[in-house]
C-alpha cells in the first residue's frame, strides 16, 4: 500500500521568507510526528499528533515553527522567517497510534523534505 | 526521558563478513526499541523492534537485535553483508509512558567488495 507521502522532496529559500512542508500519512494512521535530521543535532522530535487530541508540541525549536493536521488526515509544518539554522531534512511519519492495538506502533517514515536556507 | 548511544560512528566490513552495531540506552522506565536503516537520499526504513516477550528479534534483510535489560543494550547483527547493506543505521527508543522516539547519532555501514 502507500506509505508516508512528503512534498516537496527539495526546497531551496531564502532567508527570512515563509515555507510550507507537507505530510500525507498512511491511510488509517492516527498518529502523526514530525522530525528533523540535521548534520549537528541528528534526529530530532518536533511535534506528535493524536487523532483529535491537542497535539504535543514539546519539540519544536522555536515559535517561528507551527504544525496544523486538517481532518485528521494531511499535516502542514510551517516555518516562519526562515534562517539559515533552519536548513535540514524534516521527516514526517504516522502510526496507528492509540488505535494500534499494541502499543507503541512503529513508525513509518516518509522520504523527507530538504530544506535550504540561504 | 530514554536516550540512546550508538557506540560506532563509523563501520567498514567486507562483503559476506558479519557486522555488528552496538546501541545502549539508557531509562527510568520499560523501554521499547526500534533499529531504522537509512539508505542515501532516503527516509527511514524500520528494520525491526522489540516491544515485549522474545529477546532476540529478527527483522527484514537478514537483519536481528538482541535486547539485553542487564546490559542495557539492543545491538544489532548480521551473519553475512551484502553491497547493497550500505547505508546509515539508527537505534532509537521510547518509553511506556511516551511515544516520541529518541534516536542514536546512527552508524554508518560501508560494505566493500
Amino acid at each position: 500500500g502507500a506509505g508516508v507521502s512528503q512534498s516537496p522532496s527539495n526546497k531551496v529559500t531564502e532567508k527570512g521568507k515563509d515555507v510550507e512542508l507537507r505530510c500525507d500519512p498512511i491511510s488509517g494512521h492516527t498518529a502523526l510526528y514530525w522530525y528533523r535530521q540535521s548534520l549537528g543535532q541528528g534526529l530530532e522530535f518536533l511535534i506528535y499528533f493524536q487523532g483529535n487530541s491537542a497535539p504535543d508540541k514539546s519539540g519544536l525549536p522555536s515559535d517561528r515553527f507551527s504544525a496544523e493536521r486538517t481532518g485528521g488526515s494531511v499535516s502542514t509544518l510551517t516555518i516562519q522567517r526562515t534562517q539559515q539554522e533552519d536548513s535540514a531534512v524534516y521527516l514526517c511519519a504516522s502510526s496507528l497510534g492509540l488505535a494500534g492495538g499494541s502499543w507503541p506502533s512503529p513508525q513509518y517514515f516518509g522520504p523527507g523534505t530538504r530544506l535550504t536556507v540561504l | 526521558a530514554q536516550s540512546v548511544t550508538q557506540l560506532d560512528s563509523q563501520v567498514p566490513v567486507f562483503e559476506e563478513a558479519p557486522v555488528e552495531l552496538r546501541c545502549n540506552y539508557s531509562s527510568s522506565v520499560s523501554v521499547y526499541l526500534f533499529w531504522y536503516v537509512q539508505y542515501p537520499n532516503q527516509g527511514l526504513q524500520l528494520l525491526l523492534k522489540y516491544l515485549s516477550g522474545s529477546t532476540l528479534v529478527k527483522g527484514i534483510n537478514g537483519f536481528e537485535a538482541e535486547f539485553n535489560k542487564s546490559q542495557t543494550s539492543f545491538h544489532l547483527r548480521k551473519p553475512s553483508v551484502h553491497i547493497s547493506d550500505t547505508a546509515e543505521y539508527f537505534c532509537a527508543v521510547t518509553g511506556s509512558n511516551d511515544y516520541k522516539l529518541s534516536f542514536g547519532a546512527g552508524t554508518t555501514v560501508t560494505v566493500r567488495a
